[in-house]
């Protein structure tokens, strides 16, 4: 079974610090990843998206970056926070690239930025 | 441009009554219709999905929706709900582009009396 881990899983941080959020896929290989930001209450946005290691695409400008060192890594990152940054950040896999495939979400990481 | 509306932001009813959540979607195609369950502080857990053919889906936790063309909605349904059905629905459009972008509705949140 496929599991889907994420670090850390709360994070209070200064305005103007850098951020590194990591999520692990176990039990899958070259799945598809995402990654996703929730503001508190809101809906979900999804940020970037891969399909394989070493490619990341951007889906909305938020002032972060993301990378896929390994197969099963997917890493957010920002060198300088923003207060907007606070919220929640989700990955999530899914098995290919058709569109009928069901992603399903990590435990999230709880980022409050002051 | 995709997108989803749940038009109600708040549903209130008595444990053993019948739910039904509302979710309309916009897209010029044949859509992929989800939907997912997050309860308070958690992640997203997927129930179920609408790729093509039989219009009734089931999903997980005895829910299931209808997919109508016609009205372009696809409502959640259960009954009877239960105290622990409360938590927070979000229905999702995932339109076929390269990203698997899930579109998600601002979700509605279900409160069940017991």
């Amino acid at each position: 079974a496929q599991t889907i881990h994420q670090w850390p899983v709360a994070e209070i941080k200064a305005v103007g610090s850098p951020l590194s959020l990591g999520c692990t896929i176990k039990g899958k290989s070259s799945p598809n990843l995402y990654w996703y930001w929730q503001a508190t209450g809101g809906t979900l946005q999804q940020l970037f998206y891969s399909i394989t290691v070493g490619q990341v695409e951007s889906v909305v400008q938020l002032n972060l970056s993301a990378s896929r060192p390994k197969d099963d890594q997917f890493i957010l990152s920002t060198e300088k926070l923003l207060l907007s940054h606070s919220g929640f950040y989700l990955c999530a896999w899914s098995l290919g690239r058709g569109a009928s495939d069901t992603q399903y979400f990590g435990p999230g990481t709880r980022l409050l930025v002051l | 441009a995709q997108s989803v509306d749940q038009p109600d932001a708040h549903v209130t009813l008595s444990e053993g009554a019948s739910l039904e959540l509302r979710c309309s979607y916009s897209y010029s195609a044949a859509p992929y219709l989800f939907w997912y369950v997050q309860y308070p502080g958690q992640s997203l857990q997927f129930l179920l999905k609408y790729i093509t053919g039989d219009t009734v889906v089931k999903g997980t936790k005895g829910f299931e929706a209808e997919f109508r063309k016609s009205n372009s909605s696809f409502n959640l349904k259960k009954s009877p709900a239960h105290w622990s059905d409360s938590a927070k629905y979000f229905c999702a459009l995932e339109g076929g582009g390269s990203n698997a972008k899930l579109t998600f509705g601002k979700g509605t949140k279900l409160s069940v009396k017991s």
